[in-house]
């Protein structure tokens, strides 16, 4: 099993729907939950980070993280053709400070 | 904000040489790791370290070796190139503290190794 693992994609919505990602992690110990964006191209940049069971919002995105199921996800709302780019999970496991990233998944907003 | 530098956005190389990857961080953080990434298979630790002088393997380290002499400076290398080390390899610093846990990554570095 992978330590963390995200939806296949690609995902595919048009603009101003709703876009959900989805992540299950494996170390049931894990604290700290952190969505990246990463453009073709580029490297990846932090857009949410979260650490409490439920939710948190920033702006258009929601991260929503479950604990109890071991997953996290990240909504964001009213989607727009920069929103174009793969989203990487990543996880701080109960063993120290190193992220392990699932694959990412990459999301197109068609205009 | 934190910048992550990385010296060399494009190398070249010939299989068997050595390749040196730089990359310095300006904040003075304590904990900087070194990513490859690679379609279908997404980020990969290499290796990170903690502090000066102070490495652990991460979890593909076989071909690589990682140097950090100075706290802003860690440096990755490939005593040995192979075509199979052809990558996009990514630095990045961790910083802690103030509610936020932050890994800022710098522009990264594409390697090919003929």
């Amino acid at each position: 099993q992978k330590e963390v693992e995200q939806n296949s994609g690609p995902l595919s919505v048009p603009e101003g729907a709703i876009a959900s990602l989805n992540c299950t992690y494996s170390d049931r110990g894990s604290q700290s939950f952190f969505w990246y964006r990463q453009y073709s191209g580029k490297s990846p940049e932090l857009i949410m980070f979260i650490y409490s069971n439920g939710d948190k919002e920033d702006g258009r995105f929601t991260a929503q993280l479950n604990k109890a199921s071991q997953y996290v996800s990240l909504l964001i709302r009213d989607s727009q053709p920069s929103d174009s780019a793969t989203y990487l999970c990543a996880v701080i496991p109960t063993s120290g400070s190193r992220l392990t990233f699932g694959e990412g998944t990459q999301l197109t907003v068609n205009p | 904000d934190v910048k992550v530098t990385q010296s060399s956005r494009y190398l070249v190389k010939r299989t068997g040489e050595k390749v040196f990857l730089e990359c310095v961080q300006d904040m003075d953080h304590e904990n900087m790791f070194w990513y490859r990434q690679d379609p279908g298979l997404g980020l990969r630790l290499i290796y990170f370290s903690y502090d000066v002088k102070m490495k652990e393997k991460g979890d593909i380290p076989e071909g690589y070796s990682v140097s950090r002499e100075k706290k802003e400076r860690f440096s990755l290398i490939l005593e040995s190139a192979s075509t199979n080390q052809t990558s996009m390899y990514l630095c990045a610093s961790l910083s802690w503290g103030g509610g936020a846990n932050v890994l800022t990554f710098g522009a990264g570095s594409r390697l090919t190794v003929l």
